[in-house]
């Protein structure tokens, strides 16, 4: 249990359908990241959010839309989904944003975009 | 552009000792982490490593070379539980975190 906790832990969902991941952190933290896992390849970070601000959008499509209500809470609003979205989107917190400091991570959300 | 290289399978024996080797070119250079990650787990912390040299934590070790671009993540005394995905990841000038794609490492009896 690394204090970050995901839902739902799988995801099936057609290319017209609306859904949302859900993170939360329990760790008080004051940053969080959203990235998409594909198989074989790196970590791709889609989204930072310093005290509930977003800090970073790494050129993300809008079908893909993030949302923080509060410094424990964060979301991604998915829309209109490609097939090729289907990935491990994983949630990370981090004490603050700075790239020195370890990032604690979520167990993911295994998404499959039919 | 920006690079991080791992082998992307390792295959060792239980009990033994085996090297991950991670090389990056990057835009400068602010440190490098390891992370483990399990199968259908979440990615954990391992190391960080922002000098030149060796740190050892446990069965666990990682070296650092920055005028090489170099880095490896040392097990010892592997355990079947060991066997996962090794992530090293590098912060480059920027404060940006470029990732490897990682290497899967497979124990056998």
């Amino acid at each position: 249990e690394t204090g970050v906790t995901q839902t739902p832990r799988h995801l099936v969902m057609g290319m017209t359908n609306k859904k949302s991941l859900k993170c939360e952190q329990h760790l008080g933290h004051n940053a969080m990241y959203w990235y998409k896992q594909s198989a074989k390849k790196p970590l791709e970070l889609m989204f930072v959010y310093s005290l509930e601000e977003r800090v970073e959008n790494n050129s993300v499509p809008s079908r893909f839309s993030p949302e923080c209500p509060n410094s424990s809470h964060l979301f991604l609003h998915l829309h209109t989904l490609q097939p090729e979205d289907s990935a491990l989107y994983l949630c990370a917190s981090s004490q603050d944003p700075g790239t020195k400091i370890e990032q604690f991570f979520g167990p993911g959300t295994r998404l499959t975009v039919l | 552009g920006q690079n991080i290289d791992q082998p992307t399978e390792m295959t060792a024996t239980e009990g033994a000792i085996v090297q991950i080797n991670c090389t990056y070119q990057t835009s400068g250079f602010n440190g490098l982490f390891w992370y483990q990650q399990h199968a259908g787990e979440a990615p954990t912390f391992l190391s960080y490593n922002v000098l030149d040299g060796l740190e050892e934590k446990g069965r666990f070790s990682s070296f650092l070379s920055r005028s090489k671009g170099y880095s490896y993540l040392l097990l010892k005394e592997l355990q079947m539980k060991d066997s996962a995905s090794y992530l090293c990841a590098v912060t480059d000038s920027n404060y940006q975190l470029i990732w490897g794609a990682g290497t899967k490492l497979i124990i056998k009896p």
